[in-house]
């Protein structure tokens, strides 16, 4: 069984610009969800897919958004980068079921700095 | 205001003693997580708790939920250097569709 997958593992992009990240949702699983993790600080939701329809959002701004693919893979893009944008991004998938949380498993995280 | 409060911050303490790290809030949980968080990679799920009271118990690591649940406490017994990490409790949302995560407690053992 492959575990989440998320690339790039490192980014350097500069204010202003866009990014994308990607992940691999575990095999079988359905449901993704983005964190945000600042240094010092614990994970903070920004939104969760499931079947490629968001299924809910924390309080990041519209600049940051998702797709899910059929596949259930899926990409977090940020627009228009602050420095505070600065963190590790993680990915989690969730076991089939109806978008609710079972358990969640968490990639390794990307880690984007803006300079 | 943080939902979930954790302490301490951080503990830097040597192989085989003991420890205690806590989690508070003023709310009431229906279930409650706690993960461990290694540099350079995601969360890891320790153990969920869901009944007021409970104690589970992982190896050196014996966690309990509060009578009330509106906290929970993680002890380690004789800790090791491969108990370093971040340990972060979790809490699902009301919606069911997230984790909202404390600050965590950055844990050190050196040998």
């Amino acid at each position: 069984e492959t575990g989440v997958t998320q690339s790039p593992t490192h980014l350097i992009k500069t204010r202003g610009q866009q990014v994308t990240l990607r992940c691999s949702s575990q095999s079988g699983h359905n449901t993704v969800s983005w964190y945000q993790q600042a240094l010092g600080q614990g994970p903070q939701f920004i939104f969760q897919y499931y079947r490629e329809e968001e299924n809910g959002r924390g309080n990041f701004p519209p600049r940051f958004s998702g797709l899910q693919f059929p596949n259930y893979s899926s990409e977090l893009n940020v627009n228009a980068l602050e420095l505070d944008d600065s963190a590790l991004y993680l990915c989690a998938s969730s076991s089939p079921g109806t978008g609710l949380i079972n358990e969640q498993f968490f990639g390794p995280g990307t880690r984007l700095t803006v300079l | 205001t943080q939902l979930l409060e954790q302490s301490p911050q951080f503990l830097s303490i040597q192989e085989g003693e003991n420890l205690t790290v806590y989690c508070n809030s003023s709310s009431v949980f229906s279930s409650l997580q706690w993960y461990r968080q290694e540099p350079g990679e995601g969360p890891v799920l320790l153990v969920t708790v869901v009944t007021g009271g409970e104690v589970k118990k992982l190896k050196r690591l014996t966690f309990q939920f509060g009578d009330a649940r509106k906290d929970s406490s993680l002890h380690i017994t004789a800790a090791q250097p491969g108990d370093t990490g971040l340990y972060l409790c979790a809490v699902i949302n009301q919606a069911g569709t997230a984790l909202i995560f404390g600050k965590g407690t950055t844990l050190s053992v050196s040998s």
